[in-house]
């Protein structure tokens, strides 16, 4: 069973950098499929942050490209999610989930981390 | 991109039949047949329901069934029971490798 796990601060500082990992269980990240995240702010609906391939290819949504890097790790078969110049709009529950290479869907999802951008 | 356009809220009976609207564009859900629906119960991991518009991963009940006409995307739950009470997402691919998600559904069960 494919399992995924989320982790890193719960609380950062405006303008300071967000990091999160998502540690993949149950299926070799190296094996294959497209890795994502997405994240929800409080009250509002979902959004997709970014994908990266187990190769490290990555796509990002247009309008956080510039502050995201989403990339792999395959030797620890985790994947990692930074967001830089964070303000108290980027405060969310980040998930991370899997997409299978050449389907446009997300078959597994982590149980979501809730970060918070506060000084 | 801006967000796929949900009611936030639909309720019905035990057993009865509800659907849930998803509005795009022609840049999104019109111009793909690329829509999913996900079930989020709060707390838990989201639950592929839907997949390609109409399509049921394996274990997912056949009370789920989705449809797509123009910009509009649909998931209908019928015999509607208390534990489908839950968050409903529906997400469409937007072109160039990007993706776009709903506003979200609260499902009541009466």
């Amino acid at each position: 069973q494919v399992q995924l796990q989320e982790s890193g601060p719960g609380l950062v500082k405006p303008s300071e950098t967000l990091s999160l990992t998502c540690a993949v269980s149950g299926y070799s990240i190296s094996s294959g499929y497209y890795w994502a995240w997405i994240r929800q702010p409080p009250g509002k609906g979902l959004e997709w942050i970014g994908n990266v391939y187990h190769g490290g290819s990555t796509y990002y949504n247009p309008s956080l490209k510039s502050r995201v890097t989403i990339s792999v790790d395959t030797s620890k078969n985790q994947f990692s999610l930074k967001l830089s110049s964070v303000t108290a709009a980027d405060t969310a529950v980040y998930y991370c989930a899997r997409r299978p290479t050449t389907d446009d869907y997300f078959d597994y999802w982590g149980r979501g981390t809730l970060v918070t951008v506060s000084s | 991109q801006s967000a796929l356009t949900q009611p936030a809220s639909v309720s019905g009976s035990p057993g009865q039949s509800i659907t849930v609207s998803c509005t795009g564009t022609s840049s999104d859900v019109g111009g793909y047949k690329y829509v999913s629906w996900y079930q989020h119960h709060p707390g838990k991991a989201p639950k592929l329901m839907i997949y390609d518009v109409t399509k049921r991963p394996s274990g997912v009940s056949n009370r789920f069934s989705g449809s797509k006409s123009g910009n509009t995307a649909s998931l209908t739950i019928s015999g509607l029971q208390a534990e489908d009470e839950a968050d409903y997402y529906c997400c469409s691919y937007a072109g160039s490798s990007t993706y776009v998600f709903g506003t979200g559904t609260m499902v009541t069960v009466l």
